[in-house]
């Protein structure tokens, strides 16, 4: 089976510009999450969907967009990109709801964005 | 505020040795607790997790964890470690959403990462 797939593997962005990236989680996943880990840290948790409704967000700008498909896949979206943005951009999905919170999260290989 | 902990930036450790990486946390109620591993330029790879029961809970790979609730640290270990395991370990917490009120997203807090480097 597919695990997490994510695209593109790597992105190079002036300052200003709007980038998209894209998700798609292991079959029969409904819920989606896209972490951000700069270099040196821990990923930082920036949304949640399910059923293709934003379940939570985490501590950024409104610069940062998401959402889910009908299919579940996911879009985030960074408009007015900052240096500051530059990271490795994590997708996670897990099979259950929200509410179910013992299910382990399968991360994707991530995006590599770098801001120029 | 709800944070884990991962005191040490590396843990260097003699292929062979047993090898512990720490783990603290800081959230309210009882959390759900997750090890992952990071290879380079990967995402990062399910261990093991606590969610309840037995304190001890095998893994992946042949790593364990413990769970200690007084001490609130899950700390992951490994009888024998090997060169391959060099890389990069994250613990992580789901907080428990409260008896009342709104609902918990399942979202994951990470600690800062602790590189392990195994040498022959």
């Amino acid at each position: 089976d597919a695990g997490v797939t994510q695209s593109p593997t790597h992105l190079i962005k002036t300052r200003g510009q709007h980038v998209t990236l894209r998700c798609s989680p292991i079959s029969g996943h409904k819920s989606v999450s896209w972490y951000q880990q700069v270099l040196g840290q821990g990923p930082q948790f920036i949304f949640q969907y399910y059923e293709k409704e934003e379940r939570g967000r985490g501590n950024f700008p409104d610069r940062f967009s998401a959402r889910q498909f009908p299919n579940y896949s996911s879009e985030l979206n960074v408009n007015a990109l900052l240096l500051g943005d530059s990271a490795l951009y994590l997708c996670a999905s897990r099979v259950a709801p929200p509410g179910s919170l013992n299910r382990e999260a399968f991360f994707g290989q991530g995006t590599r964005l770098t801001v120029v | 505020a709800q944070s884990v902990a991962q005191p040490e930036d590396q843990v260097n450790v003699a292929e062979g040795n047993p090898l512990t990486v720490k783990c603290t946390y800081s959230v309210s109620g009882n959390p759900y607790l997750f090890w992952y591993v990071q290879y380079p330029n990967r995402g990062l790879q399910f261990l093991l997790k606590y969610i309840t029961g037995d304190n001890l809970v095998k893994g992946s790979y042949g790593f364990e964890a413990e769970f200690n609730k007084s001490q609130t640290s899950f700390h992951l270990k490994k009888p024998s470690a090997l060169v391959s395991d060099s890389a990069l370990y994250f613990c992580a917490v789901t907080p428990l959403p409260p008896p009342h009120g709104s609902s918990n997203t399942g979202k994951l807090i990470f600690g800062q990462g602790t590189t392990l480097q195994v040498k022959p």
